[in-house]
């Protein structure tokens, strides 16, 4: 049971330049999310997927697109990468959205460090 | 001011000593979580607190929330180095402010052995 997986764990990347960044959970989830991480900023929520076939922008989704590829898997694709994405990116998931009434906790996976030069 | 903004912005204690966060929302919410996070790792859940309750314990974790005034505070007692590590904040809206979690900037804790 691995949990919140991502790949890569590291990138740099040129202006310009895009990328996809992968996450799996294997705990069932319905909801997943992708978060970015800003010193002193906090996790802002990029975009979320309630459910298996939707998906929603957060608060910071400009720049990004995401994939709900099925029930494990939600990508995140950079089409033209800038250096204000450079950020560690967060993927989480919980058994139901996260917010409302249904006390769900995020779990979370380890991080992928991005560099845009 | 933000929504979940952790007071102080870092604080260092020597171990055994307890140590206290706070936390202050602005809009009405359904519960707020705690989380932890180790220098280079992912965020880990440690304790939810609903919106009607006031206390809660969790091994040396004790949250408080006061809906009256919108803030919680997280105290671990008897420190020890291990619980050295950035703690956050998580408020849950209700599906009128989007039925999501808002994570604050966080509270940097240092205990020094």
């Amino acid at each position: 049971n691995a949990g919140v997986t991502q790949t890569p764990k590291f990138q740099v990347l040129k202006t310009g330049q895009s990328m996809t960044l992968q996450c799996a959970q294997d705990m069932n989830h319905n909801s997943m999310y992708w978060y970015r991480q800003d010193p002193g900023m906090g996790l802002r929520l990029i975009y979320y997927s309630a459910s298996e076939g939707t998906t929603d922008k957060g608060e910071v989704p400009n720049g990004y697109n995401v994939s709900r590829l099925n029930k494990r898997e939600f990508s995140l694709r950079l089409e033209s990468a800038a250096p204000s994405q450079t950020s560690v990116y967060f993927c989480a998931s919980s058994p139901r959205l996260a917010g409302g009434p249904s006390y769900n906790e995020q779990f979370f996976g380890p991080g992928t460090r991005l560099t845009v030069l | 001011s933000q929504q979940g903004e952790e007071d102080p912005q870092a604080l260092s204690i020597q171990e055994g000593e307890n140590a206290t966060m706070n936390c202050s929302y602005k809009t009405s919410i359904n519960n707020l979580q705690w989380y932890r996070q180790n220098s280079g790792r992912g965020l880990v859940h440690l304790i939810l607190i609903r919106s009607n309750e006031r206390e809660k314990h969790s091994g040396r974790l004790r949250v408080t929330l006061d809906t009256s005034k919108k803030s919680s505070s997280l105290l671990i007692t008897a420190s020890r180095a291990a619980d050295t590590a950035s703690y956050f904040c998580a408020t849950a809206l209700p599906l009128e402010y989007g039925n999501k979690l808002v994570f604050g900037a966080g509270t940097i804790l240092r205990v020094k052995s």
